[in-house]
């Protein structure tokens, strides 16, 4: 099965840098890969996806990049603010199958 | 976007009683719904892929007897948690895919459910 592997566990920048969040998948057949951002004992919500056909995606201050032939996937959050500090979690998945979630990275943004 | 529904929210619960959880799609219609389970400070990891009119399909590792799903119609999935312990307790989180949304990829969360089994 798919296996998400997220890098790093925790990141800790000042109000205004960027950050990135890093992560790899297994299974080259997974074609769909969404960002999602988690407060404490909230649901997860979607904040930024890209399918395979495409190598980057922005949507203001957050942007995705996809390397298929590495099975890498990258979040790129600029100017971060405090409300930003949660959990974000990558995952992967293939069409209608099953999406593999990473570990998490818990981001605190320093004001 | 489309609306997940959990029921409830938190629910307490003594060792050895059973716990149901509902899942509901309120604006579309879903063929499939998937359940998760979160322990503190981990990933969501999931339990199952509920289908509607047939039987669940479970990850390994995870008792089909002891975590009962149901879902008798296109937007209605129910998770029973039977005999529930201590270890239970977690955080369980639905989610559905609309297919005449996105493509279908998109999975929209419910709000999840807290189990506390004491």
């Amino acid at each position: 099965g798919e296996n998400v592997e997220q890098h790093p566990s925790t990141l800790s920048v000042q109000e205004g840098d960027s950050a990135v969040i890093k992560c790899t998948y297994s299974d080259s057949a997974s074609n769909y890969f969404p960002w999602y951002k988690q407060e404490l004992g909230k649901r997860p919500q979607l904040i930024i996806d890209i399918r395979s056909n495409v190598g980057e995606k922005k949507d203001q201050r957050i942007a995705v990049t996809l390397n298929k032939t590495a099975k890498h996937f990258s979040l790129h959050i600029t100017e971060t603010q405090p409300e930003d500090s949660a959990v974000y979690f990558c995952a992967a998945s293939g069409g209608y199958q099953k999406v593999t979630f990473g570990t998490g990275t818990k981001l605190q943004v320093i004001p | 976007g489309a609306v997940v529904s959990q029921h409830p929210s938190w629910v307490i619960c003594k060792s050895g009683t059973s716990v149901k959880i509902e899942c509901r799609s309120l604006d579309f219609q879903a063929t499939t719904m998937f359940w998760y389970r979160q322990f503190p400070k981990q990933s969501l990891m999931l339990m199952a892929t509920s289908n509607e009119g047939s039987k669940a399909t479970y990850e390994q590792g995870v008792e089909k007897d002891k975590f009962l799903i149901n879902h008798a119609s296109l937007t209605l999935s129910t998770l029973t948690v039977t005999s529930a312990h201590p270890e239970d307790s977690s955080f369980y989180i639905c989610s559905a895919r609309d297919p005449e949304r996105t493509k279908g990829n998109e999975q929209f969360f419910g709000p999840g459910t807290r189990l506390t089994v004491l």
